[in-house]
């Protein structure tokens, strides 16, 4: 079966855009994470859905972040007025229930901001 | 908060020899889930291993081991006969309660032939 895919592998935008990062999870997983990784460092947590409920969006940096997922299985990323500081890439993972613990992550995307 | 520590920015090792790999973390929980990642130059994040605190018993996965010390919140990583791909970056993370990991800042391991 096909793994956590990320859309698009790479972006480049200005400072001042909007993006969206797409994450599709693997098939019939109902847990969703989203993590931002800098160059030369760990991921680090931005935001969890159970289902299509965000169960913790305490990792968004601040209210230019903003992910959904509508319908339990697709999620977007979505950030507002790019900054420079927003340059990393972005990891998805999927977990397949409530009760299972191991998270598969996908390819990432890498966001460039000029 | 937990955090997780790994104080081995690099790591070198010969091609079949043994090398283990350092994290130390703190938290405040009695049952967790800690793990070892693997990250090749392709961006994925690859599960090498895992642990659950309440088991005793070290993890074991072919060539892959840990050392789990929960008293001194230990939890390190031993490759034996290192291959070339082994060479990565390995991040050890810990599960909260929500299962959100938290990551170390990993440690570059080349695998020298």
């Amino acid at each position: 079966g096909a793994g956590v895919s990320q859309t698009p592998s790479n972006k480049v935008t200005e400072k001042g855009k909007y993006v969206e990062l797409r994450c599709d999870p693997i098939s019939g997983h109902t847990a969703l994470y989203w993590y931002r990784q800098s160059l030369g460092q760990g991921p680090e947590f931005l935001i969890y859905f159970q289902g299509t409920g965000a169960a913790d969006d305490s990792g968004l940096p601040n209210d230019r972040f903003f992910a959904v997922r509508p319908e339990g299985s697709v999620s977007t990323l979505k950030i507002q007025r790019t900054e420079r500081g927003d340059s990393a890439v972005y990891l998805c993972a999927s977990r397949e229930s409530a009760s299972t613990d191991t998270q598969y992550f996908g390819p990432g995307t890498r966001l460039t901001v000029l | 908060a937990q955090t997780v520590t790994q104080s081995q920015p690099e790591m070198s090792v010969q091609e079949a020899e043994t090398v283990t790999l350092s994290c130390t973390y703190d938290t405040s929980e009695s049952n967790y889930y800690l793990f070892w990642y693997k990250q090749p130059p392709s961006r994925q994040m690859i599960l090498v291993i895992r642990q659950e605190a309440y088991k005793q018993q070290n993890a074991t996965e072919n060539r892959f081991s840990v050392n789990f010390q929960k008293a001194a919140k230990s939890f390190s990583l031993k490759i034996s006969d290192s291959q070339l791909g082994d060479t990565a970056m390995y991040f050890c993370a810990f599960m909260n309660p929500l299962r959100e990991l938290i990551f170390g800042t990993g440690t570059l391991l080349a695998v020298q032939p």
